[in-house]
């Protein structure tokens, strides 16, 4: 059975703390993807990666990196955490085209004070 | 950017009711896929129709797929209060390399 797990489920930070949020996935997959959803605006794609150490752009990148240094983990960061980062992220991985479909952790529901 | 949007945003049935939900979009497709959320939940793949198919069916699913109108439709036979979920279509517009743009999604709701 395909998995894609995410480090925490619920996470409360202060602002301008650094904040990692971790997904691993074990099915080989090429392909890692960060999304924030808010209601209202559905999947907004922040960053995704399409091998070990690359990464591109999503839609909204601002105020995130991210970091692959092994294939089946895939790490968002927020360098100084803002009240408008409060969101539930979710990861997801795919295959090599992408195009295809996409597995999904469990979502890290982020709650910045 | 959206490519798919969803019709209704939300929907309310009885149990045993059919359900019906929307996705249009703008760019030509390769592929269109809908999945499902339950709530506080992490997405799950339905059913994937490509571009040169017209219907499809799984289970109690029923999706179609109009490339001329760039819009499809989900169909949820014989619900049951377990569908009680959010519903996104995820489209991949043609030249993203990898990407997939999800909809804001229908939020069902199956009454018992």
């Amino acid at each position: 059975d395909v998995k894609v797990t995410q480090s925490s489920r619920y996470l409360v930070k202060r602002t301008g703390e650094k904040v990692f949020l971790e997904c691993v996935q074990d099915m080989d997959h090429e392909n890692m993807f960060w999304y924030r959803q808010d209601p209202g605006l559905g999947l907004r794609l922040i960053y995704f990666s399409y091998d070990v150490k690359m990464k591109e752009k999503g839609d909204i990148p601002e105020g995130y990196s991210v970091s692959r240094e092994k294939k089946e983990r895939f790490s968002l960061i927020l360098e100084s955490a803002s009240t408008n980062q409060t969101s539930m992220y979710l990861c997801a991985s795919s295959r090599r085209t992408g195009k295809e479909t996409q597995y999904f952790g469990p979502g890290t529901r982020l709650l910045v004070l | 950017s959206q490519q798919g949007e969803e019709d209704p945003q939300a929907l309310s049935i009885q149990e045993g009711e059919n359900a019906t939900m929307n996705c249009s979009y703008k760019t030509s497709i390769n592929n269109l896929q809908w999945y499902r959320q339950n709530s506080g939940r992490g997405l799950v793949h339905l059913i994937l129709i490509r571009s040169n198919e017209r219907e499809k069916h799984s289970g109690r699913l029923r999706v179609t797929l109009d490339t001329s109108k760039k819009s499809s439709s989900l169909l949820i036979t014989a619900s049951r209060a377990a569908d009680t979920a959010s519903y996104f279509c995820a489209t991949d517009a043609d030249g993203s390399a990898r990407q997939l743009t999800f909809g804001s999604g229908t939020q069902l709701t199956v009454l018992p």
